[in-house]
């Protein structure tokens, strides 16, 4: 059973740039979360999809989006990119049975600089 | 309005208890947890506790819940070199959703010999 891997690990784009990032979630996982870890900082909810559709968001503004495909893997996507969105992005899967406790794996992250 | 508050720095001596502490303010939080981060590496979900309990232990980790002052702490005994990490404290509920992580920012354990 594969954990799950995120792509690229680190990425440099300057500002006003779109930047993609990529999540493949655990196998059998249908659920997907992804966060924003600034340095010093805890990560913070960014938005949540379960079986590809958008499942709570957290306050962040809609230049970021997302997608999640058929067999669960997950794009993030930022538009306009902001010196402020230099962090750590990460991405967590879980198994969503209907229970309100699903643990949620995540991955390495990506590293995000915007100069 | 939803915080989780964590000291940010712990040193402590090989063999030593540690202890990690966390405040929360959202009383209809749930679920707490504790993840684990190495340099690196993403988070590691060391344990949770579901907010009916006042203690949990699984080996060396203990998690004391005191609901009424929203106050949780992790204690990790006889700690090891591979303990050194940020340990983070995280809560969720009905609130915000039970999938939803509000995570604090982060005790940084540093051991030494």
């Amino acid at each position: 059973e594969t954990g799950v891997t995120q792509s690229p690990t680190h990425l440099i784009k300057t500002r006003g740039q779109q930047v993609t990032l990529r999540c493949s979630s655990q196998s059998g996982h249908n659920t997907v979360s992804w966060y924003q870890q600034a340095l010093g900082q805890g990560p913070q909810f960014i938005f949540q999809y379960y079986r590809e559709e958008e499942n709570g968001r957290g306050n962040f503004p809609p230049r970021f989006s997302g997608l999640q495909f058929p067999n669960y893997s997950s794009e993030l996507n930022v538009n306009a990119l902001e010196l402020d969105d230099s962090a750590l992005y990460l991405c967590a899967s879980s198994l969503s049975r209907g229970g309100a406790y699903n643990e949620q794996f995540f991955g390495p992250g990506t590293r995000l600089t915007v100069l | 309005g939803e915080d989780v508050e964590q000291s940010l720095f712990l040193s402590v001596r090989e063999g030593d208890s540690s202890v990690i502490n966390c405040t929360y303010t959202d009383s209809s939080s749930t679920y707490l947890y504790w993840y684990k981060q190495e340099p690196g590496a993403g988070l590691q979900l060391l344990t949770y506790i579901f907010s009916n309990m006042d203690m949990k232990q699984d080996q060396r980790l203990t998690v004391l819940l005191n609901k009424k002052d929203k106050h949780l702490s992790l204690r990790i005994a006889d700690t090891q070199t591979g303990d050194s990490a940020i340990y983070f404290c995280a809560e969720s509920g009905p609130r915000g959703g039970y999938n939803k992580l509000i995570f604090g920012a982060g005790t940084r354990l540093a051991v030494h010999p």
